[in-house]
């Protein structure tokens, strides 16, 4: 069950604010955030286990809303480094360990 | 500490053969999982390993198939390959359960 997540794409300024999201149909047991530049193999960003806790550092954060099975990635004061593909990737409860990813958010920060 | 490893980088191959893929994780890291990532889908999970066993299967035909040897490496076969079976594939491996997963750099399959 792949997470859907939105938008597909975002174009910023550089200075501006950007929140990209990711839902499920299905109970979650951690959302993990990975970034993607062109050419490269995704990075990891953040976890975020149930219980509805927010996460980040610097100017990237995210957070669970475990009633809702949605997770959002926060990003403040965009850098041109920001730019990339986003993947939010989900955890079932009881499925074992199989982290099904969106199909990305592609993200552009101009100067 | 090296990263992950695949090999090879680029293949390619014609319908009906069939191609196994390499993997080596970060040294210490027991599981490692496997990925399809296309244009149109993004990333699909194939299986994962955790000490020689597969815990669990992505929605994907017996066509592919995986294995994980003691030392953790791990590889992955696809038979009678399609043309719809051109997409870079990348392997993952983690401590264990819900870690954060360092990704290997890829192998592009293409099929002609």
């Amino acid at each position: 069950q792949q997470p859907v997540q939105s938008p597909q794409a975002v174009i910023l300024r550089e200075g501006e604010d950007a929140v990209i999201n990711c839902s499920s149909s299905k109970a979650l047991y951690s959302v993990h955030w990975y970034r993607q530049k062109h050419g490269e193999a995704p990075v990891f960003l953040m976890i975020l286990l149930k219980g509805g806790e927010q996460k980040g550092h610097e100017k990237i954060s995210a957070s669970f809303n475990e009633k809702k099975q949605q997770s959002s990635l926060y990003l403040t004061a965009s850098q041109l480094s920001y730019s990339g593909t986003y993947f939010c990737g989900t955890e079932r409860v009881n499925s074992g360990y199989a982290l099904n990813f969106g199909k990305g958010t592609s993200l552009l920060v101009t100067p | 500490k090296a990263g992950v490893t695949q090999t090879p980088r680029y293949l390619i191959k014609t319908r009906g053969q069939q191609v196994t893929l390499s993997c080596s994780p970060i040294s210490g890291h027991r599981s490692v999982s496997w990925y399809q990532q296309t244009p149109g889908q993004g990333l699909q999970f194939l299986f994962e390993y955790f000490s020689e066993t597969q815990r669990n299967k992505g929605n994907f035909p017996g066509r592919f198939s995986g294995r994980q040897f003691s030392n953790s490496r791990s590889e992955m076969n696809v038979s009678t390959l399609e043309l719809g079976d051109s997409a870079l594939y990348l392997c993952a491996s983690s401590l264990g359960s819900s870690g954060e997963q360092f990704f290997g750099p890829g192998t592009r399959l293409t099929v002609l």
